[in-house]
């Protein structure tokens, strides 16, 4: 079974470009998060998905920040214009759905961001 | 809120030596607790869980145990090996929250 699948898995960009990042979860999978890392922290949450409905999205910064999840499976998460703090791994993760991420998420590999 | 806090690191040992990694939490709710482990260059990586108190968590040699008197969730492992060099971070679910909450993460270090 394929993993949680993220693209690219390194970017870099000059600020205020526009940046996209891709993300399949596991199939059959219903939830969908995107969580930012800074260096030397701990993850997190930006937005949570329950199939194509955004149903947590208190912590993106909806400025410069938008996510879409069409059809309920794969996710894009977008950023324009970047900024030099915006510089993290992004990461997708999925779970079967809210209460099935009780067992834990899967996550993908995240993309580097280096905005320069 | 929900909260996590780790032990800071780096934290390295030689190998063979005896982890432990702290890992305390307020949450409101009853919360599953995690250990996940992000090895270089890659994602996290679900090691153990637990999802009540007195539950012990294992995996890879790797133990833990939920203590709701303490808050408290250490990671242990008897004998570390170079490969178990990684970050690994505590975390916790709630159903009203239905998010991992993460800690900042501990380096560990193993050297021969």
């Amino acid at each position: 079974e394929a993993g949680v699948v993220q693209s690219p898995r390194y970017k870099i960009i000059e600020k205020k470009q526009p940046v996209a990042f891709w993300c399949n979860p596991i199939s059959g999978h219903n939830t969908l998060y995107w969580y930012r890392q800074n260096l030397g922290q701990g993850p997190e949450l930006l937005i949570r998905y329950e199939n194509e409905e955004a149903v947590d999205d208190s912590q993106l910064p909806k400025d410069r920040f938008s996510a879409e999840r069409l059809k309920g499976v794969d996710s894009t998460l977008k950023i324009q214009p970047a900024e030099l703090g915006d510089s993290a791994v992004y990461l997708c993760a999925s779970s079967l759905d809210e209460w099935q991420g009780f067992g834990g998420y899967t996550f993908g590999s995240g993309t580097r961001l280096t905005v320069v | 809120g929900n909260s996590v806090t780790q032990m800071e690191g780096p934290v390295t040992l030689s190998e063979e030596a005896f982890l432990t990694i702290n890992c305390t939490y307020t949450a409101t709710g009853y919360p599953s607790l995690f250990w996940y482990v992000q090895y270089p260059g890659e994602g996290l990586q679900l090691l153990l869980k637990a999802t009540k108190a007195d539950d012990k968590g294992s995996n890879k040699g790797f133990e833990a145990t939920y203590r709701k008197e303490t808050t408290s969730f250490h990671l242990e492992k008897g004998s570390v090996q170079v490969s178990d060099s990684a970050v690994y971070f505590c975390a916790l679910l709630t159903g009203t929250a239905s998010k991992l909450t993460f800690g900042t993460g501990t380096r560990l270090q193993v050297t021969l």
